[in-house]
């Protein structure tokens, strides 16, 4: 059983367009996250989510808005898509804030 | 504010030798670390972690890590390096307000 799945794996998409990256944890876990990971592999923390509740939010643009509706589940949704968005975006779950993570396989964003 | 230095964006290393994978941190509260490996076109596993306790941790692979909370270090070793471990590895620290830094990554190559 998967723990952390992302969908879709890959996804290519013009600019200008809007598109979502869903992300589910079957870990029973309170926390999740959204990375960004670009060309170099620099990993970036873009968003938390604990029991829901948005706890780290770093200095992403408004087009990317994060969506959890309920502790299982964190998806992604990228407004107005531009060329930098392209990028490989990662979800992760922990038991809390702090705790180790588990990662899923990441979502590989092309914009065009 | 916390940060993570790994020195070394590229390791080559002959199979068979030591693995030397270096991580520097700094952090104002008593740090968690964690060192992570990513296999290509794959998300982040957790090859071990310091909370607190034993300075010296193993970890999956026959990794393992030494906290030196004087020189501000946690560096990644393997006796004997195996194809195997060709990879990225990423060095992580959870300081204060539960956030979570990684390191720039440094990329394992392992020479037959």
């Amino acid at each position: 059983d998967t723990a952390v799945s992302q969908t879709p794996k890959y996804l290519v998409t013009q600019m200008g367009n809007d598109k979502s990256i869903k992300c589910e944890q079957n870990l029973g876990h309170d926390t999740m996250y959204w990375y960004k990971q670009d060309s170099k592999k620099f990993l970036k923390i873009m968003f938390s989510y604990n029991n829901k509740e948005l706890i780290i939010n770093e200095t992403v643009p408004n087009r990317f808005s994060p969506k959890s509706p309920d502790k299982a589940h964190l998806n992604l949704h990228i407004n107005s898509l531009e060329l930098g968005d392209s990028a490989v975006y990662f979800c992760a779950s922990s038991q809390a804030p702090g705790n180790e993570q588990f990662f899923g396989p990441g979502t590989r964003l092309t914009v065009l | 504010a916390q940060s993570v230095t790994q020195l070394g964006s590229h390791v080559s290393v002959s199979e068979g030798a030591l693995v030397l994978l270096r991580c520097n941190y700094s952090s104002s509260v008593p740090p968690y670390l964690f060192w992570y490996v990513q296999y290509p076109n794959q998300g982040l596993q957790l090859l071990l972690k310091y909370t607190t306790g034993a300075t010296l941790v193993k970890g999956i692979n026959g990794f393992e890590a030494e906290f030196k909370k004087s020189e501000t270090s946690f560096h990644l070793t393997k006796p004997s390096a195996h194809m195997s471990d060709a990879a990225e590895y990423f060095c992580a620290v959870i300081g204060g307000y539960q956030k979570v830094t990684f390191g720039t990554g440094t990329k394992l190559q392992v020479i037959p």
